[in-house]
């Protein structure tokens, strides 16, 4: 257990659903963010939280909305995804001060059917 | 622009051999930080070290050794003995020491075999 949890650990779901991935760490964190690994890619920053408030957007697709309604959780839900955005989220966490390195969950393993 | 290349896209070795890991570095900061990450079958990417630009001193700790250099910009990661349960993926990071902008390269796959 690395003090960041992400549910569900595997999630399938079809390009008109709708689902949330779930991030909680209870390290005394401020900032949060997230992640897509996606199969042969580097890892792509996506949404960066700090004190609550969302400090970057990567360009990321409006399919995609975050929320963060408290320091310890970060919520990403999902909507009307693509076969494309099948990957691995991860959540990762850090103290938001000089950098002491990023503190990750296990990740969400995401199939879009 | 900051930005990290990991060569090594895949390595394989037997076990108990000596495995080192590159890793290359671009930015133009002259404070900054340098990180490496594991990430096991599991998932999660596990924080290894992290270095501070000022200091290039090598460190070991226990099979595990890195090498930074700034005349080169490298901070290559060696595996001494390697073990089967070295088998990951490793991530070489690079960070201004603003958390919001920490650049990972494209990660080594380092199978042990036994």
């Amino acid at each position: 257990e690395t003090g960041v949890t992400q549910t569900p650990r595997h999630l399938v779901m079809g390009m008109t659903n709708k689902k949330s991935l779930k991030c909680e760490q209870h390290l005394g964190h401020n900032a949060m963010y997230w992640y897509k690994q996606s199969a042969k890619k580097p890892l792509e920053l996506m949404f960066v939280y700090n004190f609550k408030e969302q400090t970057e957007n990567n360009s990321v697709p409006s399919r995609f909305s975050p929320e963060c309604p408290n320091s310890s959780h970060l919520f990403l839900h999902l909507h009307t995804l693509q076969p494309e955005d099948s990957a691995l989220y991860l959540c990762a966490s850090a103290p938001g001060e000089t950098t002491y390195g990023y503190t990750f969950g296990s990740g969400t393993r995401l199939t879009v059917v | 622009a900051q930005k990290v290349t990991q060569a090594q896209t895949e390595i394989s070795v037997v076990e108990k051999e000596d495995v080192t890991l590159d890793c290359v570095y671009e930015t133009r900061d002259t404070t900054y930080y340098l990180f490496w990450y594991k990430q096991p079958p599991s998932g999660e990417l596990v924080f290894l070290i992290r270095r501070n630009s000022f200091d290039e001193q090598n460190e070991i700790s226990g099979r595990y050794s890195w090498n930074f250099q700034k005349s080169t910009s490298s901070f290559n990661f060696t595996i001494t003995a390697s073990q089967v349960v070295d088998s990951a993926v490793y991530f070489c990071a690079l960070s201004d020491g603003n958390n919001n902008d920490m650049r990972f390269g494209a990660g080594t796959r380092l199978t042990v075999k036994p």
